[in-house]
């Protein structure tokens, strides 16, 4: 059974650094990309963040990008978003997507329940 | 940057009925099209994807349709379980999402 787990959200002043992590089980983790996807509190989603599975490609959305770094560890099994500079916007419910392909398709088959980043001072 | 819209932005229904989403894309996208549903509280999870397959596990009450700009999700008798939001999402570029369709109880 696939399972991805997301750890590391919290409370945190505007200006300041947050890592989150995901890790994944239940499948070859470094057979696919991977993706981090967010959810304000009563919005919608938005794509944040792809990684591909060998960690050579990588995307980020405009809203985050040179904010936010993408990783991941494939012996650990572990997906990686840190994030910096952050603002109130970025106030969110973080989802750990898993791709459909190992390059990534940007098609969501598994995500995990999210962990929630509170930016406010 | 592609965006998505998605018709009605809230369905009231009742069970049994027979429910249409529209979503509409504002460059053409092919048929990278895909439908999820999200329950409160929950992640959201994949129905179809290419527009019109079936995710497996899926029931076949749903269905999808279209190409180009435009797509249709239909449930094809509505079940309690299916009250949820309904968000489309393009994939032609990057990812882009719908603002989400909240089917509710009539």
């Amino acid at each position: 059974e696939v399972q991805l787990v997301e750890s590391g959200g919290g409370v945190v002043q505007p200006g300041r650094s947050l890592r989150l992590s995901c890790a994944a089980s239940g499948f070859t983790f470094d057979d696919y990309a991977m993706h981090w996807v967010r959810q304000g509190p009563g919005k919608g989603l938005e794509w944040v963040s792809r990684i591909s599975w060998n960690s050579g490609g990588i995307d980020y959305a405009d809203s985050v990008k040179g904010r936010f770094t993408i990783s991941r560890d494939n012996a650990k099994n572990s997906l990686y978003l840190q994030m910096s500079s952050l603002r109130a916007e970025d106030t969110a419910l973080y989802y750990c997507a898993k791709d459909r392909t190992g390059g990534g398709s940007y098609l969501f088959d598994y995500w995990g329940q999210g962990t929630l980043v509170t930016v406010s001072s | 940057d592609i965006q998505m819209t998605q018709s009605p932005s809230t369905l009231s229904a009742s069970v049994g009925d027979r429910v249409t989403i529209t979503c509409r894309a504002s460059q053409t996208i092919d048929n990278w099209l895909a439908w999820y549903q999200q329950k409160p509280g929950k992640a959201p999870n994949l129905l179809i994807y290419k527009a019109s397959s079936l995710e497996s596990g899926v029931p076949s009450r749903f269905s999808g349709s279209g190409s180009g700009t435009e797509f249709t999700l239909t449930i094809s008798s509505l079940q309690p379980d299916d009250f949820a939001t309904y968000y489309c999402q393009q994939y032609k570029s990057y990812s882009t999402f719908g603002q989400g369709t909240k089917v509710q109880i009539k």
